[in-house]
Parts: structure tokens; sequence; C-alpha cells
């Protein structure tokens, strides 16, 4: 079946912009996940939602941040007055939302801010 | 809340030699650790979980230990291949509510030389 789709794939922005970056998981899944991975770096969690809400946004870098899913299904991470620290590659993933299972990832978007 | 690290940073073995990747955690209340494997330009993929309940789970060359005690677990890859060569997270899971969010480690780079 369909895995977890991102898009766009790459997306080059100048500093000040805003951007919108898409994350379509996988039918059924309930939990989805947006993390922040630098280049040579680890992932870092950003926001998570169950369904429609988001239990734990701990992870957003500051207010320029801010996540939303509707339908439970597809989410959009939205990124205010983009800054070149942003630039990094984005990526979502999908659980079935129950506890203790695997995150299927997408293939990212990469994120360049000029 | 949970702090993964992970050790070491980089690691280079000769094919066919084993490679072994520690982690510990901080939150004594997580019960799920799995590990993804991440090929470069790739999305991460899971390959390996053990649940608290258990020290020691296997999967062909692949094996992972787990020390609740301590609060450390490794990974262990025998006969490396260089299709083994990627950088390998580790990750735990807080139980504290019914969501699944996982922490990841800062991620160990492996390189399998012919």
């Amino acid at each position: 079946g369909a895995g977890v789709s991102q898009s766009p794939s790459n997306k080059v922005t100048e500093k000040g912009k805003d951007v919108e970056l898409r994350c379509d998981p996988i039918s059924g899944h309930t939990a989805l996940y947006w993390y922040r991975q630098s280049l040579g770096q680890g992932l870092e969690f950003l926001i998570y939602f169950q369904g429609n809400s988001a239990p734990d946004k701990s992870g957003l870098p500051s207010d320029r941040f801010s996540a939303e899913r509707t339908g439970g299904s597809v989410s959009t991470l939205t990124i205010q007055r983009t800054q070149q620290e942003d630039s990094a590659v984005y990526l979502c993933a999908s659980s079935p939302g129950l506890v203790n299972n695997e995150q299927f990832f997408g293939p990212g978007t990469r994120l360049t801010v000029l | 809340g949970e702090n993964v690290e992970q050790h070491p940073s980089t690691l280079s073995v000769q094919e066919g030699d084993s490679a072994v990747i520690k982690c510990t955690y901080s939150d004594s209340a997580s019960n799920y650790f799995p590990w993804y494997k991440q090929e470069l330009g790739k999305r991460p993929q899971l390959i390996i979980d053990i649940r608290s309940n258990v020290g020691e789970k296997k999967d062909q060359r692949i094996a992972v230990t787990l020390n609740k005690t301590a609060k450390h677990f490794s990974l262990h890859i025998t006969e490396t291949q260089p299709e083994d060569s990627a950088v390998y997270f580790c990750a735990a899971s807080p139980s504290k509510t019914s969501y699944d969010k996982v922490i990841f480690g800062p991620g160990t780079s492996l390189s399998v030389i012919p």
C-alpha cells in the first residue's frame, strides 16, 4: 500500500518568508509526528498528533512554528518568517497510534532558507 | 523528560567483524526501545525493537540487549556487510501516557569496510 508522503520534496525560500510543509500519513494511522533533521544530525522531535489533537507540542523551537491536522489525516507544518537556521530536512512519520508501535517515515522535505 | 544518549557517534569496522552501539536513557518509566536505520539519503526504517519485559532479542545478524536496572541498551550486528553501512538511531518511549512518542538518540554512523 501507499506509504507516508510529503510535499514538496525540496523547498528553497528567502529569509523572512512563510513556508508550509505537507504530510500525508498512511491511511488509518491515527498518530502523526514531525521531526527536524539538520545535516548529519539526529532526529529532533517537533510535535505529535493523536487524531486531530496535538497533546505534545514541546519540541516546537519557537512560536514561528505551528502545525495542524485536519480530518485525522493530512498535516501541515507552517514556519513563519523563516530564518537560515530553519534549514533542515523535515520528516513526518505516522503510526497506528496504539502504544509502542513502529513509526513509518516519509521521504522528508528539504528546506533551504537563503 | 526522557533523554537518550548514544555511543559511539562514528564506528568503522572491517567486513565480517561485529559492531556494537550502546545507548542510555534517563526515564525509568520507558518501556519500549526501537532501533532505526537510515541509509544515506533515505528515510529512517525500524530494524528491531525490544520491550522492557525481555532482556534480549535476536533477528538474524542483529540483536538487542536491555538492562533496565542500569538504563542502557545495545545493538549488536554480527558478520557485518557493506550494506550495513548507515546511521543507526536508538530510541526510548516513555510510557506515562497512552501514546507512543519516542525520543531518539543522536545517531551512530557505521561504516563497514570491504
